[in-house]
């Protein structure tokens, strides 16, 4: 089955700055690349995601690129502010398996005010 | 904030008992996803349904099975409780190929 990997696992940022975080993933019929945001004792939010036909997507301060060819995905987060941390995490599906979403370990980011 | 719904919020069982978990779609989803989320991991995949029947499984043991019914509404029902069951359960509702929206999840403890 499909594998996420996700780096790093913890990442801290000044108020302002960019954050940027990295997945991988396994299987090359993996078609669509959701990111979720999830607060403390919070269902995971849906905040961008992407389509294997296209290489890069961008919402306001949120961006996220794709490339196929070395199976990795980005979360790009600029002007970060403190309502930014949060837990963050990459996930991959694929069709080959019923839609099923494999998810990665998540990344703990802290905007420090 | 999504139309998913999950009940009950919070459940305290013991080993060796059964649950049941509820999960509520939101409108116009056809089809629910489970997800197992221990501490400080990311959701792991235990099935989906998809008008009404099991459309894909993860990893996971026959002691997990579920039940999806007509309005779309999903159970998931979790025999002979162990330790390491204890987690958030997260149930995600979509249209079969479309994103994937999570409900607030259900938080269990085994004792």
């Amino acid at each position: 089955g499909e594998n996420v990997e996700q780096h790093p696992s913890t990442l801290s940022v000044q108020e302002g700055d960019s954050a940027v975080i990295k997945c991988t993933y396994s299987d090359s019929a993996s078609n669509y690349f959701p990111w979720y945001k999830q607060e403390l004792g919070k269902r995971p939010q849906l905040i961008i995601d992407i389509r294997s036909n296209v290489g890069e997507k961008k919402d306001q301060r949120i961006a996220v690129t794709l490339n196929k060819t070395a199976k990795h995905f980005s979360l790009h987060i600029t002007e970060t502010q403190p309502e930014d941390s949060a837990v963050y995490f990459c996930a991959a599906k694929t069709p080959n398996t019923g839609n099923q979403f494999y998810f990665g370990t998540g990344t703990s980011l802290t905007v420090i005010p | 904030e999504t139309g998913v719904t999950q009940s009950p919020t919070h459940l305290i069982k013991t080993r060796g008992q059964q649950v049941t978990l509820r999960c509520s779609s939101q409108s116009g989803h056809n089809t629910v996803s489970w997800y197992q989320q221990a501490l400080g991991q990311g959701p792991q995949f235990i099935f989906q349904y998809y008008r009404e029947e099991e459309n894909g499984r993860g990893n996971f043991p026959p002691r997990f099975s579920g039940l999806q019914f007509p309005n779309y509404s999903s159970e998931l029902n979790v025999n002979a409780l162990e330790l390491d069951d204890s987690a958030l359960y997260l149930c995600a509702s979509s249209r079969l190929t479309d994103t994937q929206y999570f409900g607030p999840g259900t938080r269990l403890t085994v004792l």
